[in-house]
């Protein structure tokens, strides 16, 4: 079974609907965020949680919201889906480790869900 | 804002050949440097990570940085039609900062 799960994996809606995305891990990881890729943009950061009590505005957050329901579960949320939201979006999941010099934090991608807002 | 610049490609090269990928970065303070590999439609795939200044070695993969420089560079030796994707350098820590990818074609 695949460490990091996405829900749907495509979805077709219309201008102002309200849509959530869904994420769920299997790793242990305790950090979970939201990326949106557009062609030429590359990845885009939306929200990030460190902790189930921890939520954290990216760099494209607006017209988005979050809900880490479990350590294990992480949901995006349009609440009025617009044209411009169609993209490709990846859940990623990290866990700090320790190692010689400064602390990293490798992630790991889900495989997508290809949202499309008519 | 950090910036991390790569050369859209497309990169062409050969079977067997050396691929040579590149990234520049504005940011002085980043610790962590990343290699993904994504193959058109899923998602990104980690390659390598690196940390030091110098060279890492995987396999048919090495990577190189240079932090006075701010560069960091991905070879890719006897490249394999398999190899070809789009290869996206993050660095950061935590919040990573994406490149927007160079795509390489290993042509058979």
């Amino acid at each position: 079974d695949a460490d990091v799960t996405q829900t749907p994996r495509n979805r077709i809606t219309k201008t102002g609907k309200r849509i959530m995305l869904e994420c769920s891990q299997t790793k242990g990881h305790d950090r979970m965020y939201w990326y949106r890729q557009d062609p030429g943009l590359g990845l885009r950061l939306i929200y990030y949680s460190f902790d189930v009590k921890d939520i954290n505005k990216g760099e494209i957050s607006d017209g988005y919201s979050v809900s880490r329901q479990a350590q294990a579960k992480f949901s995006l949320s349009l609440e009025s889906a617009i044209p411009n939201q169609t993209a490709l979006y990846f859940c990623a999941t990290s866990h700090l480790t320790a190692r010689e010099g400064p602390s990293t934090d490798t992630q790991y991608f889900g495989p997508g869900t290809r949202l499309t807002v008519l | 804002q950090k910036e991390v610049e790569q050369n859209s490609g497309p990169l062409s090269v050969p079977e067997g050949a050396i691929a040579s990928l590149n990234c520049t970065y504005s940011d002085r303070v980043s610790q962590s440097f990343f290699w993904y590999r994504q193959y058109s439609g899923k998602s990104p795939e980690l390659i390598m990570s690196i940390y030091s200044n110098g060279d890492k070695e995987d396999g048919r993969f090495t990577a190189q940085l240079n932090k006075a420089s701010q560069y960091v560079s991905l070879l890719i030796r006897d490249s394999q039609p398999s190899d070809s994707a789009t290869y996206l350098c993050a660095l950061g820590s935590y919040q990573l900062t994406f490149g927007k990818g160079t795509k390489l074609s290993v042509i058979p």
